[in-house]
């Protein structure tokens, strides 16, 4: 069975780093892309980036280049999401995602999701 | 940028109805638009792939069409637990897969 079991809530504080973890089992983990998705407190879904696992190519949307930082460790499956300097805005739920298919980089869709990860960011 | 706007962004209906939700893309996509449902406190489930592929294990009333920039995702005949929100994603621009902004379905 495919899973991605991700880690605990946090809570921060401005300007602390964190990194937010993305456990894939049941599948060969180096073979599909894994991407991060925000939703904000009462909002919708936000893309924020991909990553494969395989050589841990990582690619950013626009919004998020230079704000986080997508990761990977193959040895043990895991992606990660993190940020050096946290602020109030960053304060949401973000999910990780597997592609539907291992058939390549172009055009993908996301079946699996993790549980989600809350992070508050509060003084 | 490729941007997604849904219509509407609410809609009430009722058990039994048949609902159809829009979304627009800024630029043409070809068929490459997905749909997912979300319910509260849960993470999003995909239900449509590249427009109209439904999704295995996936209710056969849930339908998806379109091609171009605009597409449209059918519920036939709603049932209890479909109230949900719904978004869709274009998977045209890789790797910047937008969402839209989502249409949240409630019960009348």
């Amino acid at each position: 069975e495919v899973q991605l079991v991700q880690s605990g809530a946090e809570v921060k504080k401005p300007g602390e780093s964190l990194k937010i973890s993305c456990k894939g089992s049941g599948y060969t983990f180096t073979s599909y892309w894994i991407g991060w998705v925000r939703q904000m407190p009462g909002n919708g879904l936000e893309w924020m980036g991909i990553i494969y696992p395989g050589d841990s190519n990582a690619r950013y949307s626009p919004s998020f280049e230079g704000q986080v930082t997508i990761s990977a460790d193959r040895s043990i499956s895991t992606a990660y999401l993190q940020w050096s300097s946290l602020k109030a805005s960053d304060t949401a739920i973000y999910y990780c995602a597997r592609a539907r298919d291992s058939s390549g980089y172009w055009h993908l869709s996301f079946y699996y999701w993790g549980q989600g990860t809350l992070v508050t960011v509060s003084s | 940028d490729i941007q997604m706007t849904q219509s509407p962004s609410s809609l009430s209906a009722s058990v039994g109805d048949r609902v159809t939700i829009t979304c627009r893309a800024s630029q043409s996509i070809s068929t490459y638009l997905n749909w997912y449902q979300q319910k509260p406190g849960k993470a999003p489930n995909l239900l449509i792939y590249t427009a109209s592929s439904l999704q295995s294990g996936v209710p056969s009333r849930f339908s998806g069409s379109g091609s171009g920039t605009d597409f449209t995702l059918t519920i036939s005949s709603l049932q209890p637990e479909d109230f949900a929100t719904y978004y869709c994603q274009q998977s045209y621009n890789t790797p910047l897969y937008s969402f839209g902004q989502g249409t949240k379905l409630e019960i009348k």
